[in-house]
């Protein structure tokens, strides 16, 4: 069973920014938040992963609640291009071989 | 750049015959994976691999065996292809170094 619970659907407008919720509430104190998204007909792709504190990069931003059961990943200017499910996993540091256990994810959608 | 690519992106096979699928990748990571997804049930790990000759069950390894001789190879095999097979395969590659997961395009196996 996927350990962290997400919205089945949003959307968002073009240009704006559009912030996906994820509950994590039973994360445990050494596992990671990941967040990943899939294009249609495309395999998953990494967007960002943290412990405890925010993080940026290139894609977007990752907020990490104080209590870690909950975050949220921004996407700060939203385009067309970003319309796709987004998945949000917990998981241990890189290294070792464990798959990742997918949930149904967010569809988002982006409106013109 | 990591590369993960798929032997095909479309194949279809009739009921009983013998299927491998393949996933090379060129960035001399250690762990390889397997996933298959489908509408509903979302990503499911079916083996994975954390070195040479070395392989571990998923959560869904039955009807499947893997090989993975080389490191840059892990090939997935449908000994007998059944119709309940028919899904979206995902190889996912992740290095010691690394947090993320690096997935491959994907096959698309119907089963007929």
């Amino acid at each position: 069973d996927a350990k962290t619970t997400q919205p089945p659907s949003m959307d968002c407008a073009e240009g704006r920014a559009a912030n996906l919720p994820c509950n994590h509430s039973t994360i445990s104190g050494n596992e990671y938040v990941y967040w990943y998204r899939q294009i249609h007909s495309q395999g998953p792709q990494y967007i960002i992963h943290g412990l405890k504190n925010n993080e940026t990069n290139e894609m977007a931003s990752l907020i990490i609640t104080e209590d870690r059961k909950s975050s949220t990943l921004i996407l700060p200017h939203a385009t067309l291009r970003d319309t796709a499910v987004y998945y949000c996993i917990v998981g241990y540091s890189g290294g070792g071989a464990d798959g990742l256990t997918f949930g149904k994810g967010t569809h988002l959608i982006i409106q013109p | 750049d990591v590369k993960v690519t798929q032997s095909s992106r479309y194949l279809v096979k009739r009921t009983g015959e013998k299927v491998f699928l393949e996933c090379v990748q060129d960035m001399d990571h250690e762990n390889m994976f397997w996933y298959r997804q489908d509408p509903g049930l979302g990503l499911r790990l079916i083996y994975f691999s954390y070195d040479v000759k070395m392989k571990e069950k998923g959560d869904i390894p039955e009807g499947y065996s893997v090989s993975r001789e080389k490191k840059e190879r892990f090939s997935l095999i449908l000994e007998s292809a059944s119709t309940n097979q028919t899904s979206m395969y995902l190889c996912a590659t992740q290095g010691l170094a690394y947090n993320e997961q690096f997935f491959g395009p994907g096959t698309r196996l119907t089963v007929l």
